[in-house]
């Protein structure tokens, strides 16, 4: 049972580079989230889809950018890295929201130096 | 605005000693209520929830219960274990039921 698999674990960038995180779920989740885990701050939702094909702006969007081609895939994407951006990247889905059970991957460790 | 309050740790206790979180929200509206748990290295699980005044909502001996008129969702267990050394983030959902805010979540240690 995969669940909700996040690649890469980790990753250090310098200052401006891209990158692109991956999430993939193969529970036939509708809805799927990406959040950040910042000390003192908890988690905070970057973006979410609720269905293929669709994406919408989270707490704290500015310099990131999803996409949901597909029902199983979710991508985190940053244009141009920058230091504020170092953080735990957890992606999560759900298969009926109302139920509150999300299931989380076991994020992504990013350092933009 | 929406938001989730949950006492700041870290949390110290010696083994079967016992355990309350505070957890407190403010919404418009219902919201569900839910506990996650992040044990070292993992993704968050969900612990337990209620989704209406007066639910209990229990797992692993702990227990939580939704108080409307004080806008509360304390977290307690009777007799806590080393293994239940962990971060726990309250939350509760939106009106719209496609989003959820997380607290900054609680460490608890719990030594031997």
């Amino acid at each position: 049972n995969a669940g909700v698999t996040q690649t890469p674990k980790f990753r250090v960038l310098k200052t401006g580079q891209s990158m692109t995180l991956l999430c993939a779920q193969d529970m036939n989740h509708e809805y799927m989230y990406w959040y950040r885990q910042d000390p003192g701050m908890g988690l905070r939702l970057i973006h979410y889809s609720v269905g293929e094909g669709t994406t919408a702006k989270g707490e704290v969007p500015d310099g990131y950018n999803v996409s949901r081609l597909k029902k199983q895939n979710f991508l985190l994407g940053l244009e141009s890295a920058a230091p504020s951006q170092t953080s735990v990247y957890f992606c999560a889905s759900s298969f009926v929201i109302a139920t509150g059970e999300l299931f989380f991957g076991e994020g992504s460790r990013l350092t933009v130096l | 605005g929406d938001s989730v309050t949950q006492m700041e740790g870290p949390v110290t206790l010696s083994e079967e000693a016992f355990l309350t979180i505070n957890c407190t929200y403010t919404a418009t509206g219902y919201p569900s209520l839910f506990w996650y748990v992040q044990y070292p290295g993992e993704g968050l699980q969900l612990l337990l929830k209620a989704t209406k005044a007066d639910d209990k909502g229990s797992n692993k001996g702990f227990e939580a219960t939704y108080r409307k008129e004080t806008t509360s969702f304390h977290l307690e267990k009777g007799s806590v274990q080393v293994s239940d050394s962990a971060v726990y983030f309250c939350a509760r959902d939106t009106n719209t039921g496609n989003q959820f805010y997380f607290g900054t979540g609680t460490s608890l240690t719990v030594i031997p």
